[in-house]
């Protein structure tokens, strides 16, 4: 089936660090992937959506020039946390749809689990 | 924003089939009915979705009541690795953004 990978699945950092975290879809092309951040026991809050060679579209509230999103291939967003500070510990989660196939549902990686100290 | 209200938490025998409802009184008629599934500190799960047709895969049954405004998902024989928290989350035919509630949380009792 289809997957999604994500890495890394732990980062600890140093306040101040700039953090980058791939999504990458790893049986199929995805024009459209997704970043999604969830604290601790509350669900899970779509941050922005990445477009393959265009800018990622994002949720309200959501700094985009603290999250920056590339989405250069049909297989591979990145999400990177620019300048984190420790309230931006939370884990980070991608998703994607098959390309041009319509309801189609998404896939998850497997998150990552970004520490800020 | 999420259009779905689901109960926060469930408990069910270990065996026994498991009943998660959803409602979605606002739903559309271009607008799917997704289930996932979240265990512990992984990505959520694809489960099953239909639109208005109940659904039967190799994890679970979906049932949508004829009106679509409401919906069940079914694990027939629930297991303890099925603990999870269950999110039931409404999608339109052209849109792909998903929006989670805050889901039901389902322990399966030993």
């Amino acid at each position: 089936g289809a997957v999604v990978s994500q890495h890394p699945s732990w980062v600890i950092c140093k306040s101040g660090t700039s953090v980058k975290i791939e999504c990458r879809s790893l049986d199929f092309q995805a024009t459209t992937m997704f970043w999604y951040r969830q604290f601790p026991k509350q669900s899970l809050m779509l941050m922005a959506t990445s477009n393959e060679g265009s800018k990622a579209t994002y949720e309200q509230g959501v700094e985009k020039d603290k999250f920056l999103i590339n989405h250069a291939s049909l297989t591979l967003s990145t999400l990177t946390v620019t300048s984190a500070h420790p309230e931006d510990s939370s884990f980070y989660i991608c998703s994607a749809s098959r390309q041009g196939i319509s309801n189609q549902p998404q896939h998850f990686g497997d998150g990552t689990r970004l520490s800020i100290l | 924003d999420a259009k779905t209200t689901q109960p926060p938490s469930m408990d069910c025998a270990e065996g026994r089939a498991a009943n998660l409802p959803c409602n979605h009184s606002t739903i559309s008629g271009n607008e799917y009915v997704y289930w996932y599934r979240q265990i512990h500190s992984q990505g959520p799960q694809y489960i099953i979705h239909g639109l208005k047709n109940n659904e039967t895969n190799e994890m679970a049954s979906l049932i949508i009541t004829e009106d679509r405004k409401s919906s069940t998902l079914i694990l027939p024989h629930a297991t303890l690795r099925d603990t999870a928290v269950y999110y039931c989350i409404v999608l339109p035919n052209t849109g792909n953004q998903f929006y989670f509630g805050t889901g039901t949380s389902l322990t399966v009792i030993p």
